[in-house]
């Protein structure tokens, strides 16, 4: 099994929609962090968490939410799709400067 | 704050000579600088990493990069690349609780 499972690999979703991205490690890392990917602009920080109860906002967090269920599982919802958050998404966690990530959840906004 | 940027947006070479990726970064103190690699459809790979030490880093797949701190760089080199090296590179800089990508560098090998 992979150290950092992302689920679902793809997924197409209507406007308006509430979608849920989620993310389980294997790694026992604290620290995890959700991405997205967009061409031509990297990858940028949506939101990130030290641990179960620290959870903080990265540079592009609005029209996004997070859950940190367990040191395992941290889960990016999308409340009200929108097509501009058409993008790949990646989570990863982290230790002692080492990043490990998903296999990314693709998702379409239609 | 920190920041990386990738000079070229996209890169042609041919098989067999050689590749040399730009990356600039911006940050406070001495950061950790890493290059990964994401082939088409499919998850980043680390190339390689640097936290201290030896500033010539190598990597997997022939891949070493260079610290410069005086420049603050890390540019990525291959002496020879094969068609398998047709791929975006991102450069990456952080520490042990953030990491800031660039924008990539799209890498196209011809015949």
């Amino acid at each position: 099994d992979a150290d950092v499972t992302q689920t679902p690999r793809n997924r197409i979703t209507k406007t308006g929609k509430r979608i849920m991205l989620e993310c389980s490690q294997t790694k026992g890392h604290d620290r995890m962090y959700w991405y997205r990917q967009d061409p031509g602009l990297g990858l940028r920080l949506i939101y990130y968490s030290f641990d179960v109860k620290d959870i903080n906002k990265g540079e592009i967090s609005d029209g996004y939410s997070v859950s940190r269920q367990a040191q395992a599982k941290f889960s990016l919802s999308l409340e009200s799709a929108i097509p501009n958050q058409t993008a790949l998404y990646f989570c990863a966690t982290s230790d002692l400067g080492g990043y490990t990530f998903g296999s990314g959840t693709r998702l379409t906004v239609v | 704050a920190q920041s990386v940027t990738q000079p070229d947006i996209h890169i042609t070479v041919s098989e067999g000579a050689s590749l040399e990726l730009r990356c600039n970064y911006s940050y406070g103190a001495t950061p950790y600088l890493f290059w990964y690699v994401q082939s088409p459809g499919q998850g980043l790979q680390l190339l390689l990493k640097y936290f201290s030490g030896d500033t010539l880093v190598q990597g997997i797949k022939g891949f070493e990069a260079e610290f410069k701190r005086s420049q603050s760089s890390f540019n990525l080199r291959k002496p020879s690349v094969h068609w398998s090296d047709a791929a975006e590179y991102f450069c990456a800089v952080g520490n042990d609780y953030k990491l800031s990508f660039g924008a990539g560098t799209t890498v196209t090998v011809r015949a």
